[in-house]
Order: structure tokens, then sequence, then C-alpha cells
């Protein structure tokens, strides 16, 4: 049971480039969510999904896009790298009936 | 709009009880959490408290008011692995379904010997 898993772990993109951040979880956890971490700051919401299929903007969604094809992967999608983007990414995932929120390790992304 | 304040640092001796305090204004509420994060790693789950009064957990309390906005999480019999960042974190329903949580900055929490 690996619980949430994400990969990589470390990246640096340059200015313009693409990436996939990818998030798996083997918990049937139906709420899955992106946050990021900026240093020295909280974790703000990218966007979140309740459901295979199901995807909705969270507080900071400019620069990003998601899907949710399955229960278990919520991928991550930069399409034109920024340096503000650098920061530290977590998934995290979220049972139905319960209120605790899991997270996976993070990739610390670096855009220069 | 969501305002979480905590203090940005607090020195702790090993051995001692520290208290770390959290004060918030939320639009909606459903929840406030405290979470552990060590630097480099992902946060993990300590307490949530949703009604007010005291919760206790070994050597970890958290308590709410929700009428003045407030919580603290009291940390006992310090050790020295106990030295991490610890994030409020106060959660609140989408519309879409699902729970957001909107977090402080953290409380970087040195235990000294």
């Amino acid at each position: 049971n690996a619980g949430v898993t994400q990969t990589p772990k470390f990246r640096i993109l340059k200015i313009g480039q693409s990436m996939t951040l990818q998030c798996t979880q083997d918990m049937n956890h139906n709420y899955m969510y992106w946050y990021r971490q900026d240093p020295g700051m909280g974790l703000k919401l990218i966007y979140y999904s309740v459901g295979a299929g199901i995807t909705d903007k969270g507080e900071v969604p400019n620069g990003y896009n998601v899907s949710r094809s399955t229960t278990e992967d919520f991928p991550l999608r930069l399409e034109l790298a920024a340096p503000s983007q650098t920061s530290v990414y977590f998934c995290a995932t979220q049972d139905l009936s319960e209120y605790e929120q899991y997270f996976g390790p993070g990739t610390r992304l670096t855009v220069t | 709009g969501q305002n979480i304040d905590q203090p940005t640092e607090m020195t702790a001796t090993e051995g001692a009880i520290v208290q770390i305090n959290c004060t918030y204004q939320t639009s909606g509420f459903n929840g406030l959490f405290w979470y552990q994060q060590h630097a480099g790693e992902a946060p993990t789950f300590l307490s949530y408290n949703v009604l007010d009064g005291l919760e206790e957990k070994g050597r970890f309390s958290s308590f709410l008011s929700r009428s003045k906005g407030y919580s603290y999480l009291l940390l006992k019999e310090l050790q020295m692995k106990d030295s991490a960042s610890y994030l409020c974190a106060v959660m609140d329903r989408l519309t879409g379904g699902g729970n957001k949580l909107t977090f402080g900055t953290g409380t970087q929490l040195k235990v000294e010997l």
C-alpha cells in the first residue's frame, strides 16, 4: 500500500518548456488535490477533483491544467513554464467519509 | 476573504511545553487542522477540531474557539525531533464537492537542549 506517490521528486525546467507532474494513489479516495508551496508560505490550492472525469479550479489555477481519467491518477500539466512557477508541488487525497487529507512527498520544481 | 495568522518562529527547550497560536478569519468553516512539516517533507496530520474545546492526543493537544476565531497547538515534553514547521489550516467546503484547506504560513519551531 504505497499511499500517494508523486514523480518526479525534482525537476529543473527552462522558461517556456512544458512538463507533467504525476500523482497516483492506491487508497481508492474520490477527492484529489494539487497544492503549491512557495518558500516560507502556506500551501495554496491549484486544482481539485471530486472523482474521475470531474475537475475544478482552486485558488491559483493560472498556468496549469489537470485531468482525471481514473480514480488513481491526477496529473498536473504546466504548458509554458515561468519562473513564478518555481515551487514545491504537493498532491493530496481525501476519502468521502473522512476529514483528513493525505499528502504525497512532493515535487520540487525550479524554472530558470 | 481568508486570513490565517500564526507566529513565524518560536524557540523552546527540550522537555518543556510550547503553545503555538493561530487566529483565523474565513468566509466558511468546516474544521481546523494542525499539520507538522519537517524540512523538505510533506505535511503530516496532527489534529482536527470542528467543535469548541480541547482535543488531546498523546503529547499533542489542540484547542478551538469558533466564536473567537482562535486555535492553539500545545506540545508537551518537547523532543529534538519536534523541531519542524507547524501549519494551521482551515477547511471549507468547495462548491463542486470536496474540501479546500486554507493554510497559514506556518510556525517554525526550534527545540534546543
